[in-house]
């Protein structure tokens, strides 16, 4: 059974610039969350899909957006990026809503660096 | 707000030494708790996980997990430690919002 998959692995962009990530997560999984995770700020959640809706979403800007497909695949976009948006970027997925009693399934992550 | 907190960032040990990392929460109600490993260079894995029932929690790896509630505690234990588990160990709580609020991080050596 395939894990989560994350692509591109790493990305370097320039400040102002826009990105997008994106995240196949196991099948069968409908919720997708989203993850920044920093040096200095550690682990942050970013926002939760299940079956497109956005369930919940992290204190970030809203220069942070995602969206989830039909078939559960999720992407993030970020806008008019800063040095410190800088981070690994981390996909899980879940079969539960929330991942409510199971917990998350975690990808390798996307290493943005902002230059 | 809830938060986290692994009392040790890092930790040294010697092969076959027990290991016990600590792990408090900031408020009480229900609570899913989880531990979770992230070996070097490689993706975070979910060790154990607590729900409900009973609150010592078996993981993966000959891990374990104990809840104590009236402590808003969720320490990881493991009795004889492996070069094998030099890694960084998370712990994180789903909070009423079902958010996954994330501990800091305890980066463990264990020295052959």
């Amino acid at each position: 059974k395939a894990g989560v998959t994350q692509t591109p692995r790493y990305l370097i962009k320039t400040r102002g610039q826009q990105v997008t990530l994106s995240c196949s997560p196991i099948s069968g999984h409908r919720s997708v969350s989203w993850y920044q995770q920093t040096p200095g700020q550690g682990l942050q959640f970013l926002f939760e899909y299940f079956s497109e809706t956005q369930r919940n979403k992290g204190n970030f800007p809203g220069r942070f957006s995602g969206r989830q497909f039909s078939n559960s695949r999720s992407e993030m976009n970020v806008s008019t990026l800063e040095l410190g948006d800088s981070a690994l970027y981390l996909c899980a997925s879940s079969p539960r809503d929330r991942g409510v009693n199971y917990g998350y399934t975690f990808g390798s992550g996307t290493r943005l660096t902002v230059v | 707000a809830q938060s986290v907190s692994q009392h040790n960032h890092h930790v040294i040990l010697s092969e076959a030494a027990s290991l016990e990392l600590g792990c408090n929460y900031s408020y009480g109600g229900t609570v899913n708790l989880f531990w979770y490993v992230q070996y070097p260079g490689q993706h975070l894995q979910l060790l154990l996980k607590y729900f409900s029932g009973d609150p010592l929690v078996k993981g993966i790896k000959g891990f374990e997990a104990e809840f104590i509630k009236s402590k808003f505690s969720f320490n990881l234990r493991k009795p004889s430690v492996q070069w094998s588990d030099t890694a960084e160990y998370f712990c994180a709580v789903m909070d009423s919002n079902y958010q996954l609020i994330w501990g800091a991080g305890t980066k463990l050596i264990i020295k052959p």
